[in-house]
């Protein structure tokens, strides 16, 4: 039961380089997210996806792009990595329409640009 | 825009006391959650709080939901090591239109010390 996996796991990147970080869940949800972690700022939500072909932007969406062609994949791309944007980042998912809406989350991908 | 407020952020406190995790929000909802976070790791959900006087109980820890005052609580009782983490809450509802979103504290990094 592998729930929601992010892909990669570690990642070290230049200044200016790009990179896709890769969301899958198998729980048929219809919500995905992605939110990024930094010492004392809590969770902030980057942008958000509810439903297949749809997303939305976030608190911080700045410097991100993401895409949803299908509904068990979220990806989040960074077309020209900056040292700001080393973290932590999460990625859920949820069903809001059944009631419970609690969310499902990644292991987290750690991003360090140099 | 809602907002969620913790506090305290930093707690630190011995074995065998009590205390408790507040948690405010800034507009109506009656969804709260309440993870889990230990270092390196992912969250893990501990509580799912749907209605106004909800408590919920699990070993040494007490959630409830006050969606009047828009508070929750995180009630620790008799603390062990064990339970040294990082806790959120998250509050659901409908923020910047129509869609459901979920906005997270910052967190409250809890210490218990022998």
């Amino acid at each position: 039961n592998a729930g929601v996996t992010q892909t990669p796991k570690f990642r070290v990147l230049k200044t200016g380089q790009s990179m896709t970080l890769l969301c899958a869940q198998d729980m048929n949800h219809e919500y995905m997210y992605w939110y990024r972690q930094d010492p004392g700022m809590g969770l902030r939500l980057i942008h958000y996806s509810v439903g297949e072909g749809t997303t939305a932007k976030g608190e911080v969406p700045d410097g991100y792009n993401v895409s949803r062609l299908k509904k068990q994949n979220f990806l989040l791309g960074l077309e020209s990595a900056a040292p700001s944007q080393t973290s932590v980042y999460f990625c859920a998912s949820s069903n809001p329409g059944q009631g419970n809406t609690e969310a499902f989350f990644g292991q987290g991908t750690r991003l360090t640009v140099v | 825009e809602l907002k969620v407020e913790q506090n305290p952020l930093f707690l630190s406190m011995q074995e065998g006391k009590n205390y408790t995790i507040y948690c405010n929000y800034s507009t109506t909802s009656d969804r709260l959650y309440w993870y889990r976070q230990d270092p390196g790791k992912s969250l893990e959900s501990l509580f799912v709080l749907l209605s106004n006087g909800a408590v919920k109980q699990e070993g040494r820890l007490m959630a409830s939901l006050d969606t009047k005052a828009r508070l929750s609580t995180l009630h620790i009782t008799a603390a062990v090591h064990d339970l040294s983490a990082t806790y959120f809450c998250a509050v659901g509802g409908l923020s910047g239109g129509s869609n459901y979103k979920l906005t997270f504290g910052k967190g409250t990094l809890l210490t218990v010390n022998p």
